[in-house]
């Protein structure tokens, strides 16, 4: 079985410029997540999804970020405008429908660099 | 809200020595508990899991035990190895508003040297 799928690996940019990152989940998988890893950090969720529909986004920066899900499958997450502090690995993950016994597959990540 | 607490790192081990990382969680519900392993240059990807009190989950030597007693999920293996190095993370999940929220712990650098 394919895994989740992230791109790009490795971004580097100058502050106040705008960045996307694409996330293709494990299929069948209802559930995405898109979380921030700044380096020695646990993951921070930004945003979760259930099939395209938004669950909780509670911890998303709405002034500069956004994020959806196309078709219930894809999905980008998109920064604009970057600041020096979103440097971080931004991390998608899928699972199995909503229960909480189900665990999470992560996608390799992509490490931002704002300069 | 829900938390997760991790003894820091980083922890340097000899091959061979006893591991244990202590995680703690407070939860208003009745979580699922879960170890993730990030390997250098790799994602997170699950180590082990128990989904009630008392269930004891295993993966490749580690071994962990829900004790809702002392609100604790420690991680646990007897040798390790150098394969071993990574960064560990404990997590809790559970049903918030109809969907599965998950909080994760700080993590736990593991250096094992030969």
């Amino acid at each position: 079985e394919a895994g989740v799928a992230q791109s790009p690996r490795y971004k580097i940019i100058e502050k106040r410029q705008s960045v996307a990152f694409w996330c293709n989940p494990i299929s069948g998988h209802a559930t995405l997540y898109w979380y921030q890893q700044i380096l020695g950090q646990g993951p921070k969720l930004l945003i979760q999804f259930q099939n395209n529909g938004v669950v909780d986004d509670s911890q998303l920066p709405k002034d500069r970020f956004s994020a959806e899900r196309l078709k219930g499958v894809d999905s980008t997450l998109k920064i604009q405008p970057a600041k020096l502090e979103d440097s971080a690995v931004y991390l998608c993950a899928s699972s199995w429908e909503r229960d909480s016994y189900n665990e999470q597959f992560f996608g390799p990540g992509t490490r931002l660099t704002v300069l | 809200g829900n938390s997760v607490t991790q003894m820091e790192g980083p922890v340097t081990l000899s091959e061979e020595a006893f591991l244990t990382i202590n995680c703690t969680y407070t939860a208003t519900g009745y979580p699922s508990l879960f170890w993730y392993v990030q390997y250098p240059g790799e994602g997170l990807q699950l180590l082990l899991k128990a989904t009630k009190a008392d269930d004891k989950g295993s993966n490749k030597g580690f071994e962990a035990t829900y004790r809702k007693e002392t609100t604790s999920f420690h991680l646990e293996k007897g040798s390790v190895q150098v394969s071993d190095s990574a960064v560990y993370f404990c997590a809790l999940s559970d049903q918030s508003g109809g969907y599965q929220k998950v909080t994760f712990g700080t993590g736990t650098k593991l250096q094992v040297i030969p």
